[in-house]
């Protein structure tokens, strides 16, 4: 199995923030990455796929960049609704998610 | 708008199988361009990944669960199904179906949490 990590694991910061959050895979998986945005109670939701495209109907504020083993997610001015907690997946090969990055209010 | 919602028992004893059904409205199952699949998420924990399957029965699953996983498909009612055997208290979680575009999970169910208790 191909694992993920994410750093930090949790982080707390203001409305207007710059947030940044790193997904690592244990081997290379070109730019099978996608990421989720998760809030309590809820499914997760896609924002990102194949590393960097954004989803229909995500705001701009959210891009993904990175190839290979090393990704990011970041968050360009950090807004109320997006408190939530974050995943990484890969689907390079059997699908595995990361274990989740926990953004609250500072 | 495609809609997926999962539906079965909530409460399961321990050695027992545990069967979960997703419907899906607002588009067909039989869509080429899919897999079907499912994922859970024990409280407070992440999620994994369980297996997908295809319109035309082709599935793949998870290797650490695969020896007690069935997922299977009925075009006709639009509906995919999961069966877990042996089921423990570690089967304890959120169960989700989810629509798996190309290598993304793009439309997802409210999920149900299936608690394993005797």
């Amino acid at each position: 199995d191909i694992q993920m990590t994410q750093s930090p694991s949790s982080l707390s910061a203001s409305v207007g923030d710059r947030v940044t959050i790193t997904c690592r895979a244990s081997q290379s998986i070109s730019s099978y990455l996608n990421w989720y945005q998760q809030k309590p109670g809820k499914a997760p939701k896609l924002l990102i796929y194949a590393a960097s495209s954004l989803q229909s109907g995500v705001p701009s504020r959210f891009s993904g960049s990175g190839s290979g083993t090393d990704f990011t997610l970041t968050i360009s001015s950090l807004q109320p609704e997006d408190f939530a907690t974050y995943y990484c997946q890969q689907s390079y090969s059997t699908i595995t998610f990361g274990p989740g990055t926990k953004v609250d209010i500072k | 708008q495609l809609q997926l919602q999962e539906s079965g028992p909530g409460l399961v004893k321990p050695s027992e199988t545990l069967s979960l059904t997703c419907t899906v409205s607002g588009g067909s199952i039989s869509s080429s361009s899919y897999y079907w699949g499912w994922i859970r998420q024990p409280p407070g924990k992440g999620l994994e990944w369980i297996g997908s399957i295809y319109y035309s029965g082709s599935t793949y699953y998870n290797p650490s669960l695969k020896s007690r996983v069935t997922i299977s498909v009925d075009t006709s009612k639009n509906q995919f199904s999961l069966k877990l055997s042996s089921v423990t208290a570690a089967d304890t979680a959120v169960y989700y179906c989810a629509r798996l575009g190309y290598d993304f999970l793009d439309y997802w169910g409210q999920g149900t949490l299936v608690t394993v208790s005797s």
